[in-house]
């Protein structure tokens, strides 16, 4: 099991351009979670996904950020023309149950700059 | 709010010694508190959880405990190594709409210094 897989690892953009982050939840797993983390900061909450649905957002700035998880392949989330306070490492992360009690596996991280 | 307090947000011990990170969280209906480890780079792993039944959860140096009339959970670490350095997180179910999600403390940098 590779557990789950995001790329790139690192993704350099320019102001006014689109970001896209993948990943690819661990097997089994049918939820999957973004989050972000700013420079020493904790991780906050962006979006819910299951597949083909967006059950929570609350979390994702409502302009230029979206977020899909399609009935195959991976989940993208999206970041339309980038400024710099974009720049943060997104985090997915998986779990099989939406319940109380489980916990999430994450991936290592897209870590986005933009110059 | 659905909120998730950790305290401290650094802590620096020298090898040997124990370290005490301490976590509160406001929804009493959260019933699973998992603790992650993420170092430099990396993503945040899971390290030790507690379900509400329990209220303490050992693994070899990593203990959790959890007092859900106070609403408070902490981890404890002994025989600290410098392998330990890492930033530490907590977090707490919030459940909202049939499903729930998970809101983490902001974190505690732990330095173990040799």
């Amino acid at each position: 099991n590779a557990g789950v897989m995001q790329n790139p690892r690192h993704l350099v953009r320019r102001r006014g351009q689109e970001a896209r982050l993948r990943c690819s939840p661990m097997k089994g797993h049918s939820h999957v979670y973004w989050y972000r983390q700013l420079p020493e900061e904790g991780l906050k909450f962006m979006v819910y996904l299951q597949k083909e649905n967006i059950i929570d957002e609350s979390g994702m700035p409502k302009e230029r950020f979206s977020a899909e998880f399609p009935k195959e392949g991976p989940s993208i989330l999206r970041i339309q023309q980038v400024v710099r306070g974009d720049s943060a490492a997104y985090f997915c992360a998986s779990s099989p149950y939406p319940t109380r009690e489980y916990g999430y596996t994450f991936g290592s991280g897209t870590r986005l700059t933009v110059v | 709010g659905e909120n998730v307090e950790q305290h401290p947000s650094t802590l620096s011990v020298q090898e040997g010694d124990s370290a005490v990170i301490k976590c509160t969280y406001s929804d009493s209906a959260s019933n699973y508190f998992p603790w992650y480890k993420q170092e430099l780079g990396k993503g945040p792993q899971l390290i030790i959880d507690i379900r509400s039944n329990v209220g303490e959860k050992k693994d070899q140096r990593i203990a959790v405990t959890l007092n859900k009339t106070a609403k408070h959970f902490s981890l404890h670490i002994t025989e600290t190594q410098p392998e330990d350095s890492a930033v530490y997180f907590c977090a707490a179910p919030i459940f909202s709409g049939g499903y729930n999600k998970l809101i983490f403390g902001a974190g505690t940098r732990l330095a173990v210094h040799p």
